[in-house]
């Protein structure tokens, strides 16, 4: 099975800064099948980016996605207050489906 | 609007059985697969298993199989989970979810539930 490892695991920034979040997969995800997610705390998550690089219906573009391969990178250009939350990145390439463990956003 | 609402959560004892059920609505239900995510307190995302539109091909993680099962009701537009033998390691919340394809292989999860919480204790 694909493990993927993010980082950091706690990001601390103030609104308006740049968030830069990592996954990295311990083998190649296949044509870059890769998701990222937003939850907030005591919510379901939310589909953010698809693709590696495709944002879904609604996300803002201050979100972003880039990577192939084995390195995937989320960036978020500038932070609102409703961003600070946990992040999850998926692949969906291979099975089994797998998420790494997140990385929290959280105020500075 | 997609809407996704699990039940059949709540407290059991190890080695006993419960079934979570799914009603969906807002799409065309048997135009996409459907998967099961579950989250542990304090933890992060684990897939669980995943079922095709039409149900023909379903899937599951090493830690479930033998053990869960999922299946769906496309004319009623419903998603379920029966989980046996349940141990401590099931405690989780349990999320309905679209997959964004009729087939599970290179899809991804576009919606979820709100989840619906299973403790398996004592």
């Amino acid at each position: 099975e694909i493990v993927l490892t993010q980082s950091p695991g706690t990001l601390s920034l103030s609104p308006g800064e740049r968030a830069t979040l990592s996954c990295r997969a311990s083998q190649s995800v296949s044509s870059s099948y890769l998701a990222w997610y937003q939850q907030e705390p005591g919510q379901a998550p939310r589909l953010l980016i698809y693709g590696a690089s495709s944002r879904a219906t609604g996300i803002p573009d201050r979100f972003s996605g880039s990577g192939s391969e084995t390195d995937f990178t989320l960036t978020i250009s500038r932070l609102e207050p409703e961003d600070f939350a946990m992040y999850y990145c998926q692949q969906y390439g291979s099975s089994p489906w797998t998420f790494g463990q997140g990385t929290k956003v959280e105020i500075k | 609007e997609v809407q996704l609402l699990e039940s059949g959560g709540g407290l059991v004892q190890p080695g006993g059985s419960l079934r979570l059920s799914c009603a969906a609505s807002g799409f065309t239900f048997n135009n996409y697969a459907m998967t099961w995510v579950r989250q542990a307190p304090g933890k992060g995302l684990e897939w669980v298993s995943s079922i095709s539109g039409f149900g023909g091909s379903t899937y599951y993680a090493d830690s479930v199989k033998g053990r869960f099962a999922i299946s769906r009701d496309n004319p009623k537009n419903m998603l379920y989970l029966q989980m046996n033998s349940l141990r401590a390691e099931d405690t989780a919340v349990y999320y309905c979810a679209k997959v964004s394809r009729k087939v599970v292989v290179a899809a991804t999860i576009d919606h979820w539930g709100q989840g619906t919480l299973v403790t398996v204790s004592s």
